[in-house]
């Protein structure tokens, strides 16, 4: 098992630029997060997908979208990168049995907009 | 929303002491609180986790203590060791019917010093 694998693992991109960010698990969990990691702030949540189908915002959901494309795969779109979004991006998966289980990450994607 | 404060920000001990690094948190329906440890330039990784029902856990050299009517929680490691060292996250959340999601700290950077 691969657990949560994300790609790419390194990327810069200029101001204005579009990506999307992959992500993909093999556990068979139904929820999924994406967070970013800046330095003081923790990991805040951006959105999260609790089944295949739904999604929600978290904390900070501005200027990202993203797509459940079924019950293993999670992607996160930049439309147009400012450097406000440089940060290290990790995603997450957890199964929701009874109330809350633990989450598990993917080794996180550095993003670096110029 | 949930709010969690985590204090100190940054710790430093002695190898074989022991280490404390406290969380607070808003919402009296939280009730699942798992601690992350996270190496430079890795994943976070779960190390021990707990729920409402249960006052202590502990795990070899890790205990978790919380303290539901105060809203606080704590993260002990004894006797500690160079591998020790790294960045330590809690975390709250509250059962949602599925929609379950966590609410990190900002971290706390632990330097065992040889």
């Amino acid at each position: 098992n691969a657990g949560v694998t994300q790609t790419p693992k390194f990327q810069v991109l200029k101001t204005g630029q579009s990506m999307t960010l992959q992500c993909a698990q093999d556990m068979n969990h139904n929820s999924m997060y994406w967070y970013r990691q800046d330095p003081g702030m923790g990991l805040r949540l951006i959105y999260y997908s609790a089944s295949e189908g739904t999604t929600d915002k978290g904390e900070v959901p501005n200027g990202y979208n993203v797509s459940r494309l079924n019950k293993r795969e999670f992607s996160l779109r930049l439309e147009s990168a400012a450097p406000s979004q440089t940060s290290v991006y990790f995603c997450a998966s957890s199964v929701i049995i009874v109330g809350n289980q633990p989450q598990h990450f993917g080794d996180g994607t550095r993003l670096s907009i110029l | 929303g949930e709010n969690v404060e985590q204090h100190p920000s940054t710790l430093s001990v002695q190898e074989g002491d022991s280490a404390v690094i406290k969380c607070t948190y808003s919402d009296s329906a939280s009730n699942y609180f798992p601690w992350y440890k996270q190496e430079l330039g890795k994943r976070p990784q779960l190390i021990i986790d707990i729920r409402s029902n249960v006052g202590e856990k502990k795990d070899q050299r890790i205990a978790v203590t919380l303290n539901k009517t105060a809203k606080h929680f704590s993260l002990h490691i004894t006797e500690t060791q160079p591998e020790d060292s790294a960045v330590y996250f809690c975390a709250a959340s509250r059962n949602n019917f599925g929609n379950e999601k966590l609410t990190f700290g900002t971290g706390t950077r632990l330097t065992i010093i040889p």
